[in-house]
């Protein structure tokens, strides 16, 4: 199975702040990288797939690059509903996997 | 409005058997691959199984590999998970999810229900 880590694993900021997560794959995967969002008590919420494309509806603050093994999660001025933690999640083969997360906090 | 509606979690022994389902609604059942996601309390998220969009290709992690297994009527627009022989550690809520586009299988999970929490315990 394809390893996924994340780092760091939590971080305190902001408002306003840049704030970048980075997401590295055991082998190759191409592009076939997701970053999702999550709150307490609620499901994962898609922001990004294929490694760089945003979902619809996703603010532009948020930005995804990378390919093969290492990416990044952007936001770039950070905004109080931005507060969660977040996952990256590979889908080039099965077993599908998700990073540990990534938990924002407020400084 | 699209939706997935999960149903079927409960407090459940070791050793038992549960069956979850998703209702789907909103947009063409039959046209997604769907996934079944868990999270155990306070950790993260952790792949279950997928179903294609017409049932001919199912995958699961190993962690549950001959216990669970995921199927799906298309005709009632419905997603299962049979859950054989649990143990401690499935306790977690699970989340049924559609792949972002029709046709595909290998793709990123854009509608997720809200979740139905199975708790495994004597």
């Amino acid at each position: 199975a394809i390893r996924i880590t994340q780092s760091p694993s939590s971080l305190s900021a902001s408002t306003g702040d840049r704030v970048t997560i980075t997401c590295r794959a055991s082998q190759g995967i191409s592009s076939y990288l997701a970053w999702y969002q999550q709150k307490p008590g609620k499901a994962p919420k898609l922001l990004i797939y294929a490694a760089s494309t945003l979902q619809s509806g996703v603010p532009s603050r948020f930005s995804g690059s990378g390919s093969g093994t290492d990416f990044t999660l952007t936001i770039s001025c950070l905004q109080s509903e931005d507060f969660a933690t977040y996952y990256c999640q590979q889908y080039y083969s099965y077993p599908f996997t998700f990073g540990p997360g990534t938990k924002v906090d407020i400084k | 409005q699209v939706q997935l509606v999960e149903s079927g979690g409960g407090v459940v022994q070791p050793g038992r058997s549960l069956r979850l389902s998703c209702a789907a609604s909103g947009f063409t059942f039959s046209s997604y691959g769907m996934h079944w996601v868990r999270q155990a309390p306070g950790k993260g998220l952790e792949w279950v199984a997928v179903i294609w969009y017409d049932g001919s290709n199912k995958y699961y992690a190993d962690s549950v590999k001959g216990r669970f297994t995921i199927s799906r009527d298309n005709s009632k627009n419905t997603l299962y998970l049979q859950m054989n022989s649990l143990r401690a550690e499935d306790t977690a809520v699970y989340y049924c999810a559609r792949v972002a586009r029709p046709d595909g299988s290998a793709d990123a999970f854009d509608i997720w229900g809200q979740g139905t929490m199975v708790t495994v315990s004597s």
